[in-house]
């Protein structure tokens, strides 16, 4: 079974602190993702990885950045965390691309910024 | 861009009754794929059925099926035998065959929170 998990279930923080969202999978994949979801908004790509080390900003990259020293692990990064990142952010990963027909996601780490 | 819309934010169905949840999306691209997850309360995105877009048979997975229109650019799902255990939240996804970089990624619509009742 494939298996993601992220290192938080719930997460509170401070306007002005720095976070991160850790994600580890165990499947080997090459590719994983970070998104958002909001109610109204369904999720949206913060930042994609397809490989250690390589990143591409999804459709919301603002006040985020991304590490992937590793290939089973893929950090989301807020520099500097506002109220509006106030969310639920969940990571998922697949095979490369041309395999990719699934994505497998985390259980999801919902964060709440005071 | 892709955009996927569910037009139903909430629907209620009775256990063991059939129900039906909608999905539309607009693309420019003639090959592509379309999903149907779940997001039941303990917040776990599952894969509930994929579909081709070069496939003309709908796809099925045991009591959930698809009605796929192409040409109308449809995608609604499907469930049969509605059970307590089908209540989630359901998010209608497309991703792009295009092997480049974030064309990989799923794009979702708003989803449909499905509420299913003795």
């Amino acid at each position: 079974d494939v298996k993601v998990t992220q290192s938080s279930r719930y997460l509170v923080k401070r306007t002005g602190e720095k976070v991160f969202l850790e994600c580890v999978q165990d499947m080997d994949h090459e590719n994983m993702f970070w998104y958002r979801q909001d109610p109204g908004l369904g999720l949206r790509l913060i930042y994609f990885s397809y490989d250690v080390k390589m990143k591409e900003k999804g459709d919301i990259p603002e006040g985020y950045s991304v590490s992937r020293e590793k290939k089973e692990r893929f950090s989301l990064i807020l520099e500097s965390a506002s109220t509006n990142q106030t969310s639920m952010y969940l990571c998922a990963s697949s095979l490369p691309q041309e395999q990719s027909h699934e994505q497998y996601f985390g259980p999801g780490t919902r964060l709440t910024v005071t | 861009a892709q955009t996927v819309t569910q037009s139903q934010p909430e629907m209620s169905v009775q256990e063991a009754e059939t129900v039906t949840l909608s999905c539309t999306y607009d693309t420019s691209e003639s090959d592509y794929y379309l999903f149907w997850y779940k997001q039941p309360p303990s917040r776990q995105m599952i894969l509930v059925i994929r579909q081709e877009a070069y496939k003309q048979q709908n796809a099925t997975e045991n009591r959930f099926s698809v009605n796929f229109q192409k040409a109308a650019k449809s995608f609604s799902l499907k469930i049969s035998d509605s059970q307590l255990g089908d209540a989630a939240m359901y998010f209608c996804a497309y991703r792009s065959v295009l092997l480049t970089g974030t064309a990989s990624k799923l794009t979702f619509g708003t989803g449909t929170r499905l509420q299913v009742t003795l």
